[in-house]
């Protein structure tokens, strides 16, 4: 069973624009969640993460939204460029789960000039 | 270079041979992962260890998979009698268990069983 969700394979955005990522999880007993970048024939590469007891978490150009109640966290990207172009991963973990992750199946985002 | 390493690169077997692979994780983290990533999906977790302990193992784990941790540095993913349904990525990734769960990747080692 998927616990993490990713509905969106797929996201194409104009450079300059903001890049939204969604992701949706079932166990409520997740309490970080964490993003990653993966370029082709590369390891994913940790992006930013947020605990449960936070509701958003910024990195410069990278914000994380958590919605707790809506088991629900999105990636924003402002702004978007180029060189974002990859699949990202959403993973979330749980105290039980010695930090094993578990990951949706990845959005390929296309950032255009 | 002090990131995760792992070796090698690719490896193209024939089906019933076994296969090794190798992780070295960044130096001071004391939990070491491995995970298996096909096509169109997200990584999936194979087993865990802190320091040279094996703490945890997933059901896709069967038992022709092995893994290892001698004196919690490097580790060692086996697999014996390798199917073509082994084909996959497959991931190392560490972490300082006392900071968080930020894991950090290793480049990957991509099997082909032939």
């Amino acid at each position: 069973d998927q616990q993490v969700k990713q509905n969106s394979p797929s996201l194409s955005v104009q450079e300059g624009r903001i890049s939204i990522l969604n992701c949706d999880y079932t166990n409520s007993m997740f309490d970080y969640f964490l993003w990653y970048k993966k370029y082709p024939a590369e390891g994913p590469t940790f992006l930013i993460s947020i605990s449960s007891i936070k509701d958003k978490n910024e990195d410069g150009r990278f914000t994380v939204f958590l919605n707790k109640s809506a088991k629900h966290l999105s990636l924003h990207i402002v702004p978007s460029q180029p060189g974002d172009s990859a699949v990202y991963f959403c993973a979330a973990s749980a105290p039980s789960t010695l930090g094993r992750l578990y990951f949706g199946r990845g959005t390929q985002l296309t950032v255009w000039p | 270079d002090t990131g995760v390493s792992q070796n090698p690169r690719h490896k193209i077997t024939k089906r019933g041979q076994n296969v090794t692979f190798r992780c070295d994780p960044i130096s001071e983290h004391n939990r070491l992962y491995w995970y298996r990533q096909t096509l169109g999906q997200g990584p999936e977790f194979l087993t865990y260890f802190q320091n040279e302990a094996q703490l945890e193992k997933s059901r896709l784990l069967s038992d022709r998979f092995s893994a290892e941790r001698p004196k919690g540095s490097f580790s060692t993913l086996e697999i014996q009698r390798t199917e073509q349904g082994d084909s996959a990525m497959y991931l190392c990734a560490s972490s300082l268990g006392t900071t968080g769960y930020e894991q950090y990747f290793g480049p990957g080692t991509r099997l082909t069983v032939t």
